[in-house]
């Protein structure tokens, strides 16, 4: 059973407007939360991620949420901009040498 | 070269086939993984190489070997691999030999594409 879920495959978003991606976890005893951001023919690259003592952390446009109760977790970015399209993966971890991945969901900002 | 280099970027074989991926990170890190990615399925953890040594390798069908001959290479030996095994498969590297933590990333290479006939 998978342990971190991203339940929509794709979003569309217009260019300047804010897109929001969600993800959910099963397992309580993460304590690591990030983000990866793959481009077509690239790896996935790192994006921004947060500790389970916080519930937020921003890196410029990109902001993540962490609701623990809800063991849930959002990727916010404003303002989209088109260099933005790519798919999103949230990984969690509690440490031991393994990340869990969800499976991504396909943002496309519209210019 | 900078990052982690993955070669080739695109493999076909047959299931009789033997064939090797290979993986090297110019980033000083001392921990080396490779991921599997099947379509419409996250990433899946296969094995972790830590100071050279493996920690990790999650129940991996022998037909899949991985070696690590030092801490910049890593190779994946493919086996008589079946047409279910065809995925992208990607290698990363970290800093710590613990893995992802705090302030620990996973650079990730741009993976081999692997299809298996």
């Amino acid at each position: 059973d998978q342990q971190v879920k991203q339940n929509s495959p794709s979003l569309s978003v217009q260019e300047g407007r804010i897109s929001i991606l969600n993800c959910d976890y099963t397992n309580s005893m993460f304590d690591y939360f990030l983000w990866y951001k793959k481009y077509p023919a690239e790896g996935p690259t790192f994006l921004i991620s947060i500790s389970s003592i916080k519930d937020k952390n921003e890196d410029g446009r990109f902001t993540v949420f962490l609701n623990k109760s809800a063991k849930h977790l959002s990727l916010h970015i404003v303002p989209s901009q088109p260099g933005d399209s790519a798919v999103y993966f949230c990984a969690a971890s509690a440490g031991a040498n393994n990340l869990f991945f969800g499976t991504g969901t396909r943002l496309t900002v519209i210019p | 070269e900078t990052g982690v280099t993955q070669t080739p970027r695109h493999l076909v074989m047959g299931m009789t086939n033997k064939k090797s991926l290979k993986c090297e990170q110019h980033l000083g890190h001392n921990a080396m993984y490779w991921y599997k990615q099947s379509a419409k399925k996250p990433l899946e953890l296969m094995f972790v190489y830590s100071l050279e040594e493996r920690v990790e390798n999650n129940s991996v069908p022998s037909r899949f070997s991985p070696e690590c001959p030092n801490s910049s290479h890593l190779f994946l030996h493919l086996h008589t691999l079946q047409p279910e095994d065809s995925a992208l498969y990607l290698c990363a590297s970290s800093q710590d030999s613990k893995g992802p933590t705090t302030n620990e990333k996973l650079f990730f290479g741009s993976g081999t594409q692997l299809s298996v006939l």
